[in-house]
């Protein structure tokens, strides 16, 4: 079974600091994804940002980036210069591909980010 | 551009009463569609998923089942709610291998 841990229930971060949010997870898959995504209080959930297992170079989106550690099972999550639109609950997800049955998504139990002004 | 609704928004229930959550996805054909379950303080969990009109799979054994009667819409339900069924039910689309979930508004189910 796949689980998808992260440590860190709670952060906060002074406004333009950065940030790294952890997560670690378990597979014996090898074609699989990793996402994190945002919940704002409105509970919207947005993706932030995707990697994909077979690639080596890890994904960047403008102030969003993540360190992809596959060996160790470990994709964390940086936020530069943190905005106070960033305060939100932030998932790391897990995904392996199934191409007759659907993809299948895990979720970790999510880290309440706060960005204090 | 595809969109995803959710309904209702808010629901408080009975301890013992019949659920109905509806989702609907608009500007797509033939949806992966998931429902999860976010319990409070709790990450999501995958309650069921479909991958086509009346194919359904759950993930979780319990009190709830999920329907597919069309292709973009899929219906949380239960016959008789239990305390433990409060949450916010949120359900996702993807599409084919797309390995992006889109999700929808969520509904926040009381139950009393």
């Amino acid at each position: 079974a796949q689980t998808v841990t992260q440590s860190q229930p709670e952060m906060s971060v002074q406004e333009a600091e950065t940030v790294t949010l952890s997560c670690t997870y378990d597979t014996s898959e090898s074609n699989y994804y990793l996402f994190w995504y945002k919940q704002p209080p409105s509970r919207q959930m947005i993706l932030v940002i995707r990697q994909e297992a077979y690639k080596q170079q890890n994904a960047t989106e403008n102030r969003f980036s993540v360190n992809f550690q596959k060996a160790a099972k470990s994709f964390s999550l940086k936020i530069s210069d943190s905005q106070l639109g960033d305060t939100a609950m932030y998932f790391c997800a897990f995904m392996k591909r199934r191409w007759m049955t659907g993809n299948q998504f895990y979720f970790g139990t999510g880290t309440s980010l706060t960005v204090i002004p | 551009s595809q969109t995803i609704h959710q309904w209702p928004a808010t629901l408080v229930q009975p301890v013992g009463s019949p659920l109905s959550l509806e989702c609907t996805v608009e500007g797509t054909s033939n949806p992966n569609l998931y429902w999860y379950r976010q319990a409070a303080g709790r990450g999501l969990q995958l309650l069921f998923y479909s991958v086509g009109i009346g194919q359904i799979s759950s993930e979780v054994p319990q009190n709830l089942s999920a329907s597919r009667p069309q292709d973009r819409q899929f219906i949380l339900s239960s016959k008789k709610l239990l305390l433990s069924d409060s949450g916010f039910y949120l359900c996702a689309w993807s599409v084919g291998v797309s390995y992006e979930q889109y999700f929808g508004p969520g509904t926040r189910l009381t139950v009393t």
